[in-house]
């Protein structure tokens, strides 16, 4: 079974600066798809970027890029320019690549708090 | 608007109470799924449906039901609702490869 962990429970930064979440992930499979997404305080669960795991080149949505290795199964979650809007939870989470998988496996997130 | 939709959004019940979630999206998506939230335990899938009367357990069922009779809706069914049922809970939806969507979720507590 795959697991993801990510073992930042909180994290802070301050505005206007760079922030990185991590996340390590236990997989046997080769193909498979990461995700982060962003819960903030109204609870909605807000995609923020994903990988699929046969592409090289790592993902990257305006301020939010990701540094992908996946031999060493990690993926973390670079915040440029840090704004107010970005404290939340932020959780990463696996999904497999193989037909008929139907479950996101999600870590136990990573609460952001941006200073002032 | 492509959208998923919960109900209720915040729910009291009373231990064996049975209450329904409803869960309904408009994207034509053909898996849905539900899945609970708790403090330090992130989100754990807890029923999930592949298509129309196609579903199957995730991995916390006990105390749920859930049905698919139609595809857009999904209810999640608490048949005797126990206080370690309080939870958030989330409805979400894709088709094939693409990213879930979720619902607002729904935070029910049960004294």
């Amino acid at each position: 079974a795959q697991t993801v962990t990510q073992s930042q429970p909180e994290m802070s930064v301050q505005e206007a600066e760079t922030v990185t979440l991590s996340c390590t992930y236990d997989t046997s499979e080769s193909d498979y798809y990461l995700f982060w997404y962003k819960q903030p305080p109204s609870r909605q669960m807000i995609l923020v970027i994903r990988q699929e795991a046969y592409k090289q080149q790592n993902a990257t949505e305006n301020r939010f890029s990701v540094n992908f290795q996946k031999a060493a199964k990690s993926f973390s979650l670079k915040i440029s320019d840090s704004q107010l809007g970005d404290a939340a939870m932020y959780f990463c989470a696996y999904r497999s690549f193989r037909a008929g998988s139907y479950q996101l496996t999600f870590g136990k997130g990573t609460k952001l708090s941006v200073i002032p | 608007e492509a959208q998923v939709t919960q109900n209720p959004r915040y729910l009291i019940t009373v231990t064996g109470k049975k209450l329904t979630v409803t869960c309904s999206q408009n994207m034509n998506h053909e898996y849905m799924s539900w899945y609970r939230q708790d403090p330090g335990l992130g989100l754990r899938q807890i029923y999930y449906s592949m298509n129309v009367e196609v579903t199957d357990k995730g991995d916390v069922p006990e105390g749920y039901k859930v049905s698919r009779k139609e595809k857009r809706n999904f209810p999640l069914i608490l048949e005797s609702p126990s206080p370690n049922q309080t939870s958030l809970y989330f409805c979400a939806s894709r088709r094939g490869a693409t990213e879930a969507f979720f619902g607002q979720g729904t935070r029910l507590t049960v004294v």
